[in-house]
């Protein structure tokens, strides 16, 4: 079955300076990845998702790139704001097959003003 | 849009006891899962059901964890009997289904199981 694999599982930065996440997934069948938020006592809320088609896809501050060769895809985020400190989950999905999301282990991202 | 509704919001249990969680899925939402998340942890699958049936429960204890989806709406996860591994977050997300549609889930907020 498919495996994600997450790092950092913490990350620290300053304000205004980039976040970036990776991730890398086993099962080349896979072929959605989407990117959640998840803030303390909250359920996980999705912020962007890429489809393996496409190899990279842009929301205001927030990127995700895909590299379907290496089995890998990243969450960038530019001009961090304190509001942006949370947990971030990767995952990954066969939508072909209608398998059910599995996620990495997360990264505890702390943005400092 | 209402989202994922989900009670008891916290749950305290000794263990050997009986514990059961809800969820209403937004409305029109064809595929509900159940995900267990251990403090520190990401998600992990409990149970998938497409309408009313079961596509994936691989990852259900079923020795002690069941789960229903009645009409195709809601759902009822339990634990019986609970043991002390089993304290952790319960969260039911639903999503719209189609070859062309969206896949993005909804969470609910969860329910936070705590067995003593």
């Amino acid at each position: 079955g498919e495996n994600v694999e997450q790092h950092p599982s913490t990350l620290s930065v300053q304000e205004g300076d980039s976040a970036v996440i990776k991730c890398t997934y086993s099962d080349s069948a896979s072929n959605y990845f989407p990117w959640y938020k998840q803030e303390l006592g909250k359920g996980p809320q999705l912020i962007i998702d890429i489809r393996s088609n496409v190899g990279e896809k842009k929301d205001q501050r927030i990127a995700v790139t895909l590299n379907k060769t290496a089995k890998h895809f990243s969450l960038h985020i530019t001009e961090t704001q304190p509001e942006d400190s949370a947990v971030y989950f990767c995952a990954a999905s066969d939508t072909q097959a209608g398998t059910a999301l599995i996620f990495g282990k997360g990264t505890t991202l702390s943005v400092s003003s | 849009e209402a989202g994922v509704a989900q009670s008891p919001r916290y749950k305290i249990i000794e263990k050997r006891q009986s514990v059961a969680f809800w969820c209403n899925p937004i409305s029109g939402h064809a595929t509900l899962y159940w995900y267990q998340q251990i403090l520190g942890q990401g998600p992990k699958l409990l149970i998938q059901f497409q309408n009313n049936g079961v596509v994936d429960d691989s990852q259900l204890p079923k020795d002690r964890f069941s789960a229903e989806r009645l009409k195709g709406v809601d759902s009822t996860l339990k634990i019986q009997p609970a043991k002390l591994e089993d304290s952790a977050v319960y969260l039911c997300a639903s999503s719209p289904r189609g070859p062309s549609g969206a896949y993005g889930y909804t969470f609910g907020s969860g329910t936070r199981l705590t067995v003593v």
